[in-house]
């Protein structure tokens, strides 16, 4: 993905509920992809990363889904707790430079 | 324990006056990077160097510099900065170039009066 824009799409959802956040990406020789949580005043924390022979990957209470077809990404979140209140930024790899691509962000708010 | 450390946490320059930021990794990693990182933007990644290997992004403004003198330590220096140098600046490791995970230290909020 590319980060545009200066305005974070927001998600909000009660405390409890499942979290679904999306990510499109544009290059299609991408072939590893990673979710990161920013938590306010703090760096990125690495979460949950998947390979391009994958389709989906499960860790504790997150999984991610990779649709290479129309080359989107998924970030579930099972049971959202307030400490899940956050930036989720996914990115994708770039072998030609060894560079991650961030997406643009999602802000995660969650009410108790 | 802190794997890749920022120093300070918090810094205050002038316009013009030049302000190095600090980095450092317990982790003996190969790869240390610097982003940049405005108010509700993903992080951009400014240059990298992989052991000694220098390798600076297309369009990072020659303001920015950097140095790595061993490979536990990595410092930014903003030459001169201006107001819209003002940012989060993190630093970030890994063990390769390739897929190896980046591991982000806390960042640096700088402020340009």
């Amino acid at each position: 993905g590319e980060s545009v824009g200066l305005h974070l799409p927001t998600l909000s959802v009660q405390e409890g509920d499942n979290s679904i956040i999306n990510c499109a990406y544009s290059n299609s020789a991408s072939d590893y992809f990673i979710w990161y949580k920013q938590e306010s005043g703090k760096g990125p924390q690495f979460i949950i990363d998947i390979r391009s022979n994958m389709d989906k990957r499960q860790g504790q209470r997150v999984t991610v889904l990779l649709n290479k077809t129309v080359k989107h990404l998924s970030l579930q979140i099972a049971a959202t707790q307030p400490g899940d209140s956050a930036v989720y930024f996914c990115a994708d790899f770039y072998n030609q430079g060894g560079k991650l691509i961030f997406g643009q962000g999602t802000e995660l708010s969650v009410k108790p | 324990d802190a794997m890749v450390i920022q120093n300070p946490r918090y810094q205050v320059t002038q316009f013009g006056k030049p302000v190095t930021l600090s980095c450092s990794q317990t982790l003996n990693h190969n790869v240390m990077y610097w982003y940049q990182q405005k108010s509700s933007q993903a992080p951009k990644l400014l240059f990298h160097y992989y052991d000694k290997d220098f390798n600076n992004e297309a369009d990072t403004p020659d303001n920015f510099q950097s140095r790595r003198p061993n490979t536990s330590f990595c410092f930014l220096d903003i030459r001169s900065p201006g107001l819209g140098d003002a940012a989060m600046y993190l630093c970030a490791t890994s063990r390769g170039l390739t897929t190896d995970t980046q591991y982000f230290g806390p960042g640096t909020r700088l402020t340009v009066l």
